[in-house]
């Protein structure tokens, strides 16, 4: 089956570490997102990369870092300088089309990161 | 800004009622409004999607009018049933130049038995 793999499904951060969320996309998709989900604020976007090697912050980057060496992998690092880590992340995918770079996101079925 | 209000937060319906959820939006430029639907635990998914130049439509029981003069459009869910119990975002872009998506704060819907 094709589509978007985030592990783990549920993650605990204790204070002062650095925390990785895996995401995989078997879509051939060349567009990748890491949005965050909080009760009652909707998504609101992290990081986005549209082509391998190349990246761009979201609205909400600051305490985030991401890579993207390869087509299929989109990790999210989740640093110790992010002071409200608690959140469902969700993972995305697009094919850009023309310029229409987001035209439907495929989503995965995201993780829950708690801190202890 | 960028932004897209969505409302109700939350809604209750009978089975077989129509719940309406509404986005109200402020950059004339959006030219893409879609609906993606949210189970528990999962990721949303696309349901139903707008361009401007048209004012209503339909898939399934799924329906989008749109109001471009009012800078609003809602989602209709016809014949409610439980299994459209589910978190509801509303969002915007403006494709042609290829910006990211906006999306609502969510409408959480429950539909009773």
């Amino acid at each position: 089956d094709g589509g978007i793999t985030q592990s783990p499904k549920y993650l605990f951060r204790k204070e002062g570490q650095n925390v990785t969320l895996s995401c995989e996309q078997n879509l051939n998709h060349d567009a990748m997102y890491w949005y965050r989900q909080d009760p009652g604020q909707g998504l609101r976007l992290i990081y986005y990369s549209q082509i391998v090697n190349d990246f761009q912050k979201g609205d909400i980057a600051e305490g985030y870092s991401v890579s993207r060496e390869k087509k299929e992998s989109f990790p999210l690092t989740v640093t110790s300088a992010q002071k409200n880590p608690t959140a469902f992340y969700l993972c995305a995918s697009s094919i850009p089309t023309g310029v229409a770079t987001n035209e439907k996101l495929f989503f995965g079925s995201g993780t829950q990161l708690s801190v202890l | 800004q960028q932004q897209v209000k969505q409302s109700p937060q939350s809604l209750i319906v009978q089975k077989g009622g129509i719940p309406i959820i509404n986005c109200a939006y402020e950059n004339t430029a959006f030219d893409y409004f879609p609906w993606y639907q949210q189970f528990p635990g999962k990721g949303p998914a696309l349901l139903i999607a707008i361009r401007p130049d048209v004012s209503e439509k339909k898939e399934g029981r799924f329906t989008i009018s749109f109001n471009k003069s009012a800078k609003q459009f809602s989602l209709h869910i016809m014949d409610s049933q439980p299994g459209d119990s589910a978190t509801y975002f509303c969002a915007a872009s403006i494709q042609t130049s290829g910006s990211r998506l906006t999306f609502g704060e969510g409408t959480q819907l429950t539909v009773n038995p």
